[in-house]
């Protein structure tokens, strides 16, 4: 079974900061983990992924993510935050062990307000 | 702009009309997905289409009748509608099976509402 958890409905952040928004998950085996930002009245925008290899992917508009193994994480960063970043975050993951879905699960989502 | 375009943006329909969305990926991709996006709910996955074929339906009200004409095309056929089933309906294709190495893209959505 596959589950995602964003444990915060807001972020809340002054422009040129650090910003982080977190992402926890659970697989029984190895997980693909997504990121996407969705801006008001819009789909969703396709960020980063992780699929196997570093635990630091690069991804969109200067954000990254890391993946931590031990605490099944994949939180979302970027080193100094933009007015125009503020939109709601999705993680997403897939469990790779065949006979599961392969549609991954999406979080609930996690709006970011970043102030100027 | 995703490659995947939704067609219309905004919808009002009663609850006794019958209504298509549109949706049209031009990236040649083989499979599409219809979502749900409620107000502080979860997005929720309807249908999936693989290679034109239905292989997901996640217990969808029959008022919600997908079509997927070819691996370009897929439309939601919506009928006597409830209130509750305003919400903005998203559609997303990816290249494969989404998840196995690789992502979806998504269409700008349909803001729907049912009076």
């Amino acid at each position: 079974a596959q589950s995602v958890a964003q444990p915060e409905d807001q972020v809340n952040v002054a422009e040129g900061n650090p910003l982080t928004v977190k992402c926890t998950y659970s697989v029984s085996g190895n997980p693909y983990l997504f990121w996407y930002v969705q801006y008001p009245n819009r789909g969703l925008q396709f960020l980063l992924k992780y699929i196997t290899g570093d635990n630091l992917v690069k991804g969109s508009y200067g954000f990254e993510a890391e993946f931590n193994k031990s605490q099944t994480s994949f939180h979302l960063k970027k080193p100094s935050a933009l007015v125009s970043d503020s939109a709601l975050y999705f993680c997403a993951v897939r469990d790779d062990l065949s006979g599961g879905s392969y549609i991954p699960t999406f979080g609930r989502g996690t709006s970011l307000i970043v102030h100027p | 702009e995703t490659g995947v375009t939704q067609t219309p943006r905004h919808l009002v329909m009663g609850m006794t009309n019958k209504k298509s969305l549109k949706c049209e990926q031009h990236l040649g991709h083989n499979a599409m997905y219809w979502y749900k996006q409620s107000a502080k709910k979860p997005l929720e996955l309807m249908f999936v289409y693989s290679l034109e074929e239905r292989v997901e339906n996640n217990s969808v009200p029959s008022r919600f009748s997908p079509e997927c004409p070819n691996s370009s095309h897929l439309f939601l056929h919506l009928h006597t509608l409830q209130p509750e089933d305003s919400a903005l309906y998203l559609c997303a294709s990816s290249q494969d099976r989404w998840g196995e190495n690789t992502e979806a893209f998504f269409g700008q959505g349909t803001r729907l509402t049912v009076v």
